[in-house]
C-alpha cells in the first residue's frame, strides 16, 4: 500500500496569507489527524477526521480549519498567517481513529511564513 | 488535560540496552499508551504500544504499571540507527480522541 502523502513538501507564504494543505490517507483508512510539529512546542495536536466529520480539536485558534473528503482525503487551512505559524505540519492516519489505533504519519509539509 | 515528562536526551553506546521513561498523569483510562520514534525531516514511525504490564514486539518492550502513571520504553542492544527522537503519546482524560505526544528523548547512539 502507498503510504501517507503530503502537498507540497515545502511552501514559502507571507504573514495575513492564507495556506491549504493537503493529506492523502493510507487506503482504507478513515479517520485522518493533523499536527503541528515546532522546536519550541513539540508535536501539538490540531484536529482529527473521522468519516468526513471532525471528531476532535486541540487547542488553536479559529485560523485553523480543515475538512475531509468522502474519500478520506483532508484539507488544512491557516488563514492569516502569522510568522508562529511558521511549522512542520504533519497528517497521520488510521484505520478507526482513536488514540488506540496505529497512526501512520506522511512526511510533513514545511510551512515558513515571512 | 493530560500532561507528559520525557527526558530531554539520553546517550548511549552501541550494543547497550537503553531505556526511556515518559511520566503521565490525567490519560484516558481505556486507551493505550503509544510511544513513536522519529528521524529527522521524517514523520513520526510507530514503534509499539501497550495498556498496561508488558508488551513486547520485535524491535522494543514497553512496560506500564499497575497506576498507569508512567510508561518506560526499552530499547535492547541499540545501534547507530537508532539515533533518533523518541516520543510518548497518550490519550487525554476527558476524551480519549485528543492525542497528546510528549516533548520527546532524543537518543544519540555512540560507536
Amino acid at each position: 500500500k502507498a503510504g501517507v502523502t503530503q502537498t507540497p513538501r515545502y511552501l514559502i507564504k507571507t504573514r495575513g496569507q492564507q495556506v491549504t494543505l493537503s493529506c492523502s490517507p493510507i487506503s482504507g483508512h478513515r479517520s485522518v489527524s493533523w499536527y503541528q510539529q515546532t522546536p519550541g512546542q513539540g508535536l501539538q495536536f490540531l484536529f482529527e477526521y473521522f468519516s468526513e466529520t471532525q471528531r476532535n480539536k486541540g487547542n488553536f485558534p479559529g485560523r485553523f480549519s480543515g475538512r475531509q473528503f468522502s474519500n478520506s482525503r483532508s484539507e488544512m487551512n491557516v488563514s492569516t498567517l502569522e510568522l508562529g505559524d511558521s511549522a512542520l505540519y504533519l497528517c497521520a492516519s488510521s484505520e478507526g481513529g482513536t488514540g488506540r489505533d496505529e497512526q501512520y504519519f506522511g512526511p510533513g509539509t514545511r510551512l515558513t511564513v515571512t | 488535560l493530560a500532561k507528559t515528562t520525557q527526558p530531554i536526551s539520553m546517550d548511549s553506546y552501541e550494543g547497550q540496552e537503553v531505556n526511556i521513561t515518559c511520566s503521565h498523569n490525567n490519560i484516558a483510562t481505556n486507551d493505550y499508551i503509544t510511544w513513536y520514534q522519529q528521524f529527522p525531516s521524517q514523520g513520526p514511525r510507530f514503534i509499539i504500544q501497550g495498556y498496561k504490564t508488558k508488551v513486547t514486539n520485535e524491535v522494543a518492550s514497553l512496560f506500564i504499571p499497575a497506576d498507569r502513571k508512567s510508561s518506560t520504553l526499552s530499547l535492547p542492544r541499540v545501534s547507530l540507527s537508532d539515533t533518533a527522537v523518541y516520543y510518548c503519546l497518550v490519550g487525554d482524560k476527558g476524551s480519549s480522541y485528543k492525542l497528546i505526544f510528549g516533548s520527546g528523548t532524543r537518543l544519540l547512539v555512540r560507536p
